[in-house]
């Protein structure tokens, strides 16, 4: 059974561009959550869907962020536009019933010029 | 709210030493305590876990209790190898609810040297 992967692994853009991260959950996993890791700093969920619904978008740092999971299979995160304080590793992590396993994928690494 | 405390790194240890790194945690009512880690160029792998008070998590050597009575998660080995040299990381997450989001702490990189 395939992991979770995430694509890219690794992000250079300049502040002020957009970037597109996405996250492949293992087949049949409804939850999928995005945690963010700063540098120096804990790591810090992002939000949770199940299937294709938001269900809790509240650690979104703000409106600079939109993530989707259309079909309620692969997820994309996009940063537009992006600033420097974005800069660290995205991981994402897919579930299958409410208190199962969380697993994760690899992570992206975003660093923004 | 909810937060994990973690001891703070880098650790450095000779292989078969000892190893401890301390995690406490504030939580309301009950959670699960996880210990998370990251080996170098790969993802967050869980390491073991423990759902409810006086349990204990073991996997790869390695062991932590939930102690309720002090709120902490300790991760312990008796005998680390050069292979354990990673990042650890101890988290938290609700019983309860359909949002099942890890709390985290910051994380503790550990070298052993040969």
């Amino acid at each position: 059974e395939a992991g979770v992967t995430q694509f890219p692994s690794h992000s250079v853009i300049e502040k002020g561009q957009t970037v597109t991260l996405r996250c492949d959950p293992i087949s049949g996993h409804d939850n999928l959550y995005w945690y963010r890791r700063v540098m120096g700093k804990e790591i810090k969920f992002l939000l949770h869907f199940v299937k294709e619904s938001k269900q809790d978008e509240s650690g979104m740092p703000n409106n600079r962020f939109l993530a989707e999971r259309t079909g309620g299979t692969y997820s994309t995160l996009k940063v537009q536009p992006a600033e420097l304080e974005d800069s660290g590793v995205y991981f994402c992590a897919s579930q299958d019933g409410a208190g199962g396993e969380q697993f994760f994928g690899p992570g992206t690494r975003l660093t923004v010029l | 709210g909810n937060s994990v405390t973690q001891m703070e790194g880098p650790v450095t240890l000779s292989e078969e030493a000892f190893l401890t790194i301390n995690c406490t945690y504030t939580a309301t009512g009950y959670p699960s305590l996880f210990w998370y880690v990251q080996y170098p160029g790969e993802g967050l792998q869980l390491l073991l876990k423990a759902t409810k008070a006086d349990d204990k998590g073991s996997n790869k050597g390695f062991e932590a209790t939930y102690r309720k009575e002090t709120t902490s998660f300790h991760l312990e080995k008796g005998s680390v190898q050069v292979s354990d040299s990673a990042v650890y990381f101890c988290a938290l997450r609700r019983n309860a609810g359909n949002n099942r989001k890890l709390i985290w702490g910051l994380g503790t990189s550990l070298a052993v040297n040969p």
